[in-house]
């Protein structure tokens, strides 16, 4: 199973959005409703921000959504922040196996 | 609070065989409901799932690691643990075990800080 494909790079001043593609097959993103999100900070573990597509873990700012159409998954992020600034990685349960994205650096400006 | 802690050698010699455990506190391993995992991130590189283990002791590997990747679990420690045989440079990454929500739903909700493993002679 391959690496599921994010842009390198995101950025957006404070207040504005920002989204991050996450494009996989129809074995993994396209086949399920399992796409999850993960923020991480350097030097952090990652922490979980989107499940199951578009669903919020308790204590996840309401900034984040979620959304997926066909094989690509989106996430953005609304009214950035700085403490937004980190590096993100999409990820989808794929039948007996699990994948992530190759990760998308967010830069507040 | 479910809290994940990994350790183990910091330090691993080719074609040695490179062992963590993670020692689960707040909450027991033997939850029907999840399972338990191992990932790991070379430096300045992405995220890359080994595998996962339930309690009962079923484990899913990731194909590319299947042939060198061996989990167990031992509830009486709540701790779980990774070994993967026959390490290059290639295996140095951070290792992280978390906690994956694998019945009807698919996610990894609580991480370990991490571990860095070097390989080198």
């Amino acid at each position: 199973q391959s690496a599921l494909t994010q842009p390198p790079s995101a950025s957006g001043s404070p207040g504005q959005s920002v989204t991050i593609s996450c494009t996989g097959t129809s074995s993994d993103v396209g086949g399920y409703n399992y796409v999850s999100w993960y923020q991480q900070h350097p030097g952090k573990a990652p922490k979980l921000m989107i499940y199951e597509v578009s669903k919020r873990p308790s204590g996840v700012p309401d900034r984040f959504s979620g959304s997926k159409s066909g094989n690509t998954a989106s996430l953005t992020v609304s009214g950035l922040q700085a403490e937004d600034e980190a590096d993100y990685y999409c990820s989808s349960y794929a039948g007996s196996d699990y994948v992530f994205g190759t990760g998308t650096k967010v830069t507040v400006l | 609070q479910l809290q994940l802690q990994e350790s183990g050698p910091g330090l691993v010699k080719p074609s040695e065989t490179l062992s963590l455990t993670c020692t689960v506190s707040g909450g027991s391993i033997s939850s029907s409901s999840y399972y338990w995992g191992w990932i790991r991130q070379p430096p300045g590189k992405g995220l890359e799932w080994i595998g996962l283990i339930h309690y009962s002791g079923r484990t899913y590997y990731s194909p590319s690691l299947k042939s060198r990747v061996t989990l167990s679990v031992d509830t009486s420690k709540n701790q779980f643990s990774l070994k993967l045989s026959s390490v290059t440079a290639a295996d140095t990454a951070v290792y992280y075990c978390a906690r994956y929500s694998g019945y009807k739903t698919y996610y990894f909700d609580y991480w370990g800080q991490g571990t860095l493993v070097t390989v080198s002679s």
